[in-house]
């Protein structure tokens, strides 16, 4: 298994451009999560989806958009880059929510984003 | 002000030696805690879950303790190795599956 594979890895994006951050996982998880880091902060996050069409906001919503019309796929779209979201992004899974002892949350490698 | 506090920002020590990182938090009522390791330009992997009334876990070198009534909790590294150096990261799940992480503690080993 390939785990959570996100793509691309770097970015380079200039002010009011849009791009599309993949993210798929392998192992039939029913949550998905989009994360975003910044440095000497703790992760915050953007939105979760807890299963196919079901869609939630998290703690730092704003600007960005998401959707899971599969089990496998849930893609971050930021449509109007500002350079406050320069930050790193993680794409996470797990079988079921956070509160369940001993769900493991599963992370991508990360997309390290730049908005010039 | 952040709810979950982690100490040291960073840390250098020996290869071989120990270590112990620090998590101070504030939420309540939390369903569970966990520590992530994350390697530079990695994403985060978990070490240890323990859930409220869980007082200790280990998972090879590395032990988590949990004080609920004081709402601490440390990761003890042992014997440590070049490959723990990493960011330590401490995050505690509330009942509603909102998770809060910390800011890391930065982990050195140096030969």
């Amino acid at each position: 298994n390939a785990g959570v594979t996100q793509t691309p890895k770097f970015r380079i994006l200039k002010i009011g451009q849009s791009m599309t951050l993949q993210c798929t996982q392998d192992m039939n998880h029913n949550y998905m999560y989009w994360y975003r880091q910044d440095p000497g902060m703790g992760l915050k996050l953007i939105y979760y989806s807890v299963g196919a069409g079901i869609t939630d906001k998290g703690e730092v919503p704003n600007g960005y958009n998401v959707s899971r019309s599969t089990t496998e796929d849930f893609p971050l779209r930021l449509e109007l880059a500002a350079p406050s979201q320069t930050s790193v992004y993680f794409c996470a899974s797990s079988q079921r929510g956070g509160e369940v002892a001993k769900n493991i949350q599963y992370f991508g490698a990360g997309t390290r984003l730049s908005v010039l | 002000k952040n709810q979950v506090e982690q100490s040291p920002q960073s840390l250098i020590i020996l290869e071989g030696k120990n270590c112990t990182l620090q998590c101070n938090y504030t939420v309540s009522p939390f369903s569970n805690l966990r520590w992530y390791k994350q390697d530079t330009g990695r994403g985060p992997v978990s070490l240890t879950i323990m859930t409220f009334s869980e007082n200790t876990k280990s998972n090879r070198r590395y032990t988590a303790t949990l004080d609920a009534d004081t709402k601490q909790s440390s990761l003890h590294i042992t014997a440590s190795q070049l490959s723990d150096s990493a960011s330590y990261i401490c995050v505690v799940t509330l009942n509603n599956n909102d998770m809060r992480f910390g800011a890391g503690t930065r982990l050195t080993v140096k030969p």
